[in-house]
């Protein structure tokens, strides 16, 4: 079973660019989260799809931050424009198993380190 | 406001040796907890889970212990081994998500 695909793994870019990040989950994995993790903490919720349907976005950056995932596979996290405080890792992560305790249990990608300078 | 405290941002340990990896949290109605494991450059991954109904579950060398009177957890890992290096995160299930600590990096040394 193939695992979470993210591209890139690393983008530098300068502030004020913008930048996308794509997902591709484990196949069959109805729900998807995309991550901020900072260095020294954890992961950070940014949003969470269940298919096609955003279940949670309260924690996005709404003014520069969106995200997609059109036909309840795969997705796209965009930042524009890009500030310093966006330096982090961004971890795409997905989940499948339906019903009990194990639903809970998330599948991560490699991520995406971006750098803003 | 953090609801979940790894307090230790480190630790080392002798190869052999029982690595004890602490968790803390505030909120007595969190009824399910994990510990995710993960190595540099790549993505956490799903070590060991428990529900509140239990206060050990084991798997292999990983034990995991809660003791829900004082809101903690913590992952015992025996013995330690080299490839068991890595950053240590717990995070607990509120509503349909997780809420993660900051981790706690392990160095096993040979």
């Amino acid at each position: 079973e193939a695992g979470v695909a993210q591209s890139p793994r690393y983008k530098i870019i300068e502030k004020r660019q913008s930048v996308a990040f794509w997902c591709n989950p484990i196949s069959g994995h109805a729900t998807l989260y995309w991550y901020q993790q900072i260095l020294g903490q954890g992961p950070k919720l940014l949003i969470q799809f269940q298919n096609n349907g955003v279940v949670d976005d309260s924690q996005l950056p709404k003014d520069r931050f969106s995200a997609e995932r059109l036909k309840g596979v795969d997705s796209t996290l965009k930042i524009q424009p890009a500030k310093l405080e966006d330096s982090a890792v961004y971890l795409c992560a997905s989940s499948g198993l339906r019903g009990g305790s194990r639903s809970y249990e998330q599948y991560f990608g490699p991520g995406t380190r971006l750098t803003v300078t | 406001d953090q609801q979940v405290k790894q307090n230790s941002p480190s630790l080392s340990v002798q190869e052999g040796r029982i690595s004890i990896l602490n968790c803390d949290y505030t909120n007595s109605m969190f009824d399910y907890f994990l510990w995710y494991k993960k190595y540099p450059a790549e993505g956490p991954t799903f070590l060991i889970s428990i529900s509140s109904i239990k206060d050990k579950n084991e798997d292999g060398r990983f034990t995991v212990f809660l003791n829900k009177s004082a809101k903690h957890l913590s992952l015992h890992i025996v013995p330690s081994q080299p490839g068991d290096s890595a950053v240590y995160f717990c995070a607990v299930k509120s509503n349909y998500q997780l809420i993660w600590g900051a981790g706690t990096k392990l160095i096993i040394k040979p």
